[in-house]
């Protein structure tokens, strides 16, 4: 089945640690993101990437890090640098800049930082 | 970053009842989208707009792009309590970024 993982669903850091979250797609779709939501609220857009080794800052890049080294992935890297990293992290995809556009979302992975 | 104004935050309805929410934008869009998200899940696409006027449904859902390209409409009709969820809204102004709402929480009372 074509679609969108993420790993690991729910991921604890320790203060000061960077953490990587995983997002695969094999919908073979050119662009990639990463949202942040917090309770409550709507999306940020953290990253995104239209094409393998490219990726642009989204309004919230700050404390974040990101790659685009295979189509398929997108990893994030949240730094210790990131001053409130407990949130629920989403990546998404779409085909590109054309017309029928829609960006599909991976289930998620909550980030407790204690 | 800018969000839409999406409206109603939070509404209860009866089982059986219709519901209306709606998204606003200072900036026009060429794309609009809805979602329906369920707790601890990712967002799940249910109809995608394209063109200022069209109206699009699926099963019970049905959405409408505004005239102005700067608003967009979602109804529900005789909601069910599966219907319980957050609803966002997302309009796409240039090519790749998608701009969303704050969401709107709906609860079904049986």
């Amino acid at each position: 089945d074509g679609g969108i993982t993420q790993s690991p669903k729910y991921l604890f850091r320790k203060e000061g640690q960077n953490v990587t979250l995983s997002c695969e797609q094999n919908l073979n779709h050119d662009a990639m993101y990463w949202y942040r939501q917090d309770p409550g609220q709507g999306l940020r857009l953290i990253y995104y990437s239209q094409i393998v080794n490219d990726f642009q800052k989204g309004d919230i890049a700050e404390g974040y890090s990101v790659s685009r080294e295979k189509k398929e992935s997108f990893p994030l890297t949240v730094t210790s640098a990131q001053k409130n990293p407990t949130a629920f992290y989403l990546c998404a995809s779409s085909m590109g800049s054309g017309r029928y556009n829609e960006q599909f979302f991976g289930p998620g992975t909550r980030l407790t930082v204690l | 970053g800018q969000q839409l104004n999406q409206s109603p935050q939070s509404m209860f309805i009866q089982e059986g009842e219709d519901v209306s929410m709606n998204c606003t934008s200072s900036s026009i869009f060429n794309t609009w989208l809805w979602y329906k998200q369920d707790p601890g899940e990712g967002p799940v696409l249910l109809i995608a707009l394209y063109k200022a006027g069209e109206l699009t449904s699926n099963g019970r859902l049905t959405a409408q792009f505004g005239i102005t390209r700067k608003d967009s409409f979602l109804n529900i009709s005789a909601s069910i309590p599966s219907d319980v969820g957050i609803y966002f809204c997302a309009g796409r102004p240039g090519t790749y970024k998608y701009i969303f709402g704050t969401g709107t929480r709906l609860k079904v009372l049986a």
